[in-house]
């Protein structure tokens, strides 16, 4: 079945960017997504990308997909330390199961 | 509701003991989702409801845990005889008709089991 992937932790200085990346094995998994989560709250949907598209840009922050390598990445500029949380990321075939990796817990340090 | 809520948002418990967890979904959302964060871990899919019914149960880790909805709303999910193994954040989330498949979170459960 879909296995999701990502590092556990990330530290960066507040200014700077952020790079947050997942590898997935479905390739016909055609959402993906990322989730935030902030202390004591549930998960809430940052972004998402189709899986025909290679880049996605919101304001300050930047999906990469490369369906070759099966490579995700959550590209966040100018990181905050607002912006410290733990950030999923979730793949789905459009089926009813969305996997979620375990999430990379960002901290920014002033 | 404006969101998905879940109660109560702590419980404390002894081991052995049976715990109800009740998630509210957004009002509308046809399916819902029962998750498992333990601590430094991922998310664990527990079980999924389509309206009332559950396609999938694959996810409840043993016969002690099981879930309901009812009238297509709210459910339930329950622990019989709790172990200190259980003691985690329990998650909800609710989906709508959207082509998008996102996923609302309620805010969890916290379980602690002595």
């Amino acid at each position: 079945g879909e296995d999701v992937e990502q590092s556990l932790f990330l530290s960066v200085r507040e200014g700077d960017s952020s790079v947050i990346n997942c590898t997935y094995t479905d390739s016909s998994s055609t959402y993906l997504y990322w989730y935030k989560q902030e202390p004591g709250a549930g998960l809430q949907l940052l972004t998402y990308i189709f899986s025909n598209m290679d880049m996605k840009q919101d304001q300050r922050l930047t999906v990469l997909l490369n369906k070759k390598d099966k490579h995700l990445s959550l590209r966040i500029a100018d990181t905050q330390t607002g912006d410290s949380a733990i950030y999923f990321c979730a793949a789905t075939t459009g089926g009813f199961k969305t996997i979620f990796g375990a999430g990379t817990r960002l901290f920014v340090k002033a | 509701g404006a969101g998905v809520s879940q109660s109560p948002s702590n419980k404390v418990t002894e081991k052995g003991k049976d715990v109800e967890l009740r998630c509210d979904p957004i009002s509308g959302h046809t399916a819902l989702y029962w998750y498992r964060q333990s601590l430094g871990q991922g998310l664990e899919f527990l079980i999924y409801f389509q309206g009332n019914s559950a396609p999938d149960k694959s996810g409840l880790p043993s016969d002690r845990f099981s879930a309901e909805r009812t009238g297509g709303s709210v459910s339930t999910l329950t622990i019989q005889r709790t172990q200190q193994e259980d003691s985690a954040v329990y998650l909800c989330a609710s989906v709508g008709t959207g082509y998008l498949d996102t996923q609302y979170f309620g805010p969890g459960t916290r379980l602690t089991v002595l």
